[in-house]
Formats: C-alpha cells, structure tokens, sequence
C-alpha cells in the first residue's frame, strides 16, 4: 500500500530536548515536505526536498533541520524546542514533476511544555 | 508568543443540499490549483485540480471553478452527504517542478443529517 508514515503520532516534550520525528514514504517519491498546521494559519511549509541530499527552506524554517540521505526519509529535528513550535506536522511527497499526486502522512501532534 | 487562532470559516449545508466553497488565490502566476479534504485526525487528501489554462473541471461530485480574473477558485460538492463533512483546502502552486505549495487557511464544512 502506497504510503507515508510519520513517528510519533503524538509527542509532549519539554523546551530545549532535541527530537526528530520521523518520515518514510514508499512510493519512491523525489519531493518530500514538511509543513505545520495551526488554527486559522492553516498549513505552512517548513522545509522541503526535491532529491537525496537537496534541501531547502519552506515558509517558516526557523527552528527546524532536515537532512535526505536517502531517498525514503525525510526526518524533522527539533535541536532546541520551544513552545512556540507546539502545533500538527504533517509530512508530504510525490513525483517531482506531479502535484496533483501529493500524499500526506497522517500527522504528528508535538506539545512543547 | 503565538498569535490568537482565528475560527475556521464554516459552511452549514443539509445532507442533499448542493455545497459551493470559495477560496480566493495570492498570486497571478500560480499555473496549478489543488482542493484537499482533512477529516478529523487525518492529514489532507487529494480532491480534485485545475490548471490555469481551464476555467471548469468536474470529478464525481464535486466541480472545481476558476476566475483567474479575479483570483478567486470554488469548489462545488453535488449532493452532499455526511462523509463530506470536513475541512477543505484550496492550494496553489507556484510555477516549475519544484514551486511549491501555498494552502489556504481553510473552510469547515457540517452536513446535517
């Protein structure tokens, strides 16, 4: 089944714990994104990548890292969390000259305490 | 800290009763427009598209509308049902294979039994 999974589905953590949630899709996609979901702000990309190991800023990278060493993965770091970032991520990808194909993982909720 | 979140705008339809959604588009040069859906506690999922060069596309059930003139998109559900309940996204892309996505903040649609 075509896919993309994002771990952990739910996470509360504490300012300054480094994470990475993670991103995996299965459908050998070029493009991969991340974007967060906030009330009335809707969804905003955070970063995105067009193959394994081109990166670039979205709309509100600041706080954030990713790295693509292989073509399935896209994970999300978090070196320093702080409040501010509490929202819904959501981890996307499809072919790099298709959008219509985007899939969307099914989300991960992050409360920064 | 974080801005107030702004209320969704909601549409209130009765179960087979013709829904139209609008959604009004930033930028003249976009050349691709996307309608998702988000069901509660799911990431958004593919509806129907346009392109610039078209001003109607039909799927099953739903319509999709373009005035480029002014800027505006709108999305018709034929019939709605109980299942169509959901937040919809209007997406507009930005023109090469790389251009990225840019959602719109959204409208929430209740359908009464």
């Amino acid at each position: 089944e075509a896919q993309v999974t994002q771990n952990p589905r739910y996470l509360i953590t504490v300012t300054g714990k480094k994470l990475t949630v993670t991103c995996s899709q299965n459908m050998n996609h070029e493009y991969m994104s991340w974007y967060r979901q906030d009330p009335g702000l809707g969804l905003r990309q955070i970063y995105y990548s067009m193959n394994v190991e081109v990166t670039d800023k979205g709309d509100v990278p600041e706080g954030y890292k990713v790295s693509r060493k292989e073509k399935r993965n896209f994970p999300l770091i978090l070196e320093s969390p702080s409040p501010n970032q509490t929202s819904l991520y959501f981890c996307a990808s499809r072919p790099l000259l298709a959008t219509d194909t985007q899939y969307f993982g099914p989300g991960t909720r992050l409360t920064v305490l | 800290g974080e801005s107030v979140g702004l209320h969704l705008p909601t549409l209130s339809v009765q179960e087979g009763d013709n829904s139209i959604i609008n959604c009004a588009y930033s930028n003249s040069a976009s050349d691709y427009f996307i309608w998702y859906k988000q069901e509660s506690g799911k990431g958004p999922q593919f509806i129907i598209d346009i392109r610039s060069n078209m001003d109607k596309r039909q799927g099953q059930r739903v319509t999709v509308l373009l005035n480029k003139t002014v800027k505006h998109l709108s999305l018709q559900i034929a019939a709605t049902q109980p299942g169509d309940s959901a937040v919809y996204f209007c997406a507009e892309k930005g023109i090469g294979p790389g251009g990225k996505l840019i959602f719109g903040q959204g409208t929430e649609l209740s359908v009464k039994p």
